[in-house]
């Protein structure tokens, strides 16, 4: 079956665009996160959607981030007014049912670059 | 809140040789551990887990891990290294709760000498 799918591949932009990121999970998973892997910090966690409660957003580092997730199924991740050290890998995740013991599946990132 | 040491950021080792990952944890509560492996511009994928039973684990491709709470620590062991095996592995911790995060080590790059 089909993996995490996550659009584009690879993201460059200027300094104080936005940007939009996509992530299509697992047909049939309630669960989905999103983390951010860069040289200085490694991988973070950024926000969590389980079904149709609030999202965790705990992991956001400032108020340009936001994601949402629409119709339980695709998910956005927007940036607005990027800087330079949002350049990083943003990884995306789904799972089954959102609980702590099950495997997160993970996309191949969207690689942002910002100039 | 919880926290993963992974010393060191790469190891490399012949191939054949036993490959050692260290990963200790931190956590005020029983955690659950991961270990991923991601290759070259690729997503991260699941080798093995801890949550509940036995304490050694089997996961894919030869490897295991020990869960020993006494020393809060689950090292990544294979015993004969593969060229294939080279890539950077990640342990991960998470805990029960409403958010069932992953908190991530730094990674350690392992390299494989023919």
């Amino acid at each position: 079956g089909a993996g995490v799918s996550q659009s584009p591949s690879n993201k460059v932009t200027e300094k104080g665009k936005d940007v939009e990121l996509r992530c299509d999970p697992i047909s049939g998973h309630t669960a989905l996160y999103w983390y951010r892997q860069s040289l200085g910090q490694g991988l973070e966690f950024l926000i969590y959607f389980q079904g149709n409660s609030a999202p965790d957003k705990s992991g956001l580092p400032s108020d340009r981030f936001s994601a949402e997730r629409t119709g339980g199924s695709v998910s956005t991740l927007t940036i607005q007014r990027t800087q330079q050290e949002d350049s990083a890998v943003y990884l995306c995740a789904s799972s089954f049912a959102g609980t702590s013991v099950e495997t997160q599946y993970f996309g191949p990132g969207t690689r942002l670059l910002v100039l | 809140a919880q926290s993963v040491t992974q010393l060191g950021s790469h190891v490399s080792v012949s191939e054949g040789a036993l490959v050692l990952l260290r990963c200790n944890y931190s956590s005020s509560v029983p955690p659950y551990l991961f270990w991923y492996v991601q290759y070259p511009n690729q997503g991260l994928q699941l080798l093995l887990k801890y949550t509940t039973g036995a304490t050694l684990v089997k996961g894919i491709n030869g490897f295991e891990a020990e869960f020993k709470k006494s020393e809060t620590s689950f090292h990544l062991t294979k015993p004969s290294a593969h060229m294939s095996d080279a890539a950077e592995y990640f342990c991960a911790v998470s805990v029960l709760g409403a958010n069932s995060k992953l908190t991530f080590g730094k990674g350690i790059t392992l390299s494989v000498r023919p």
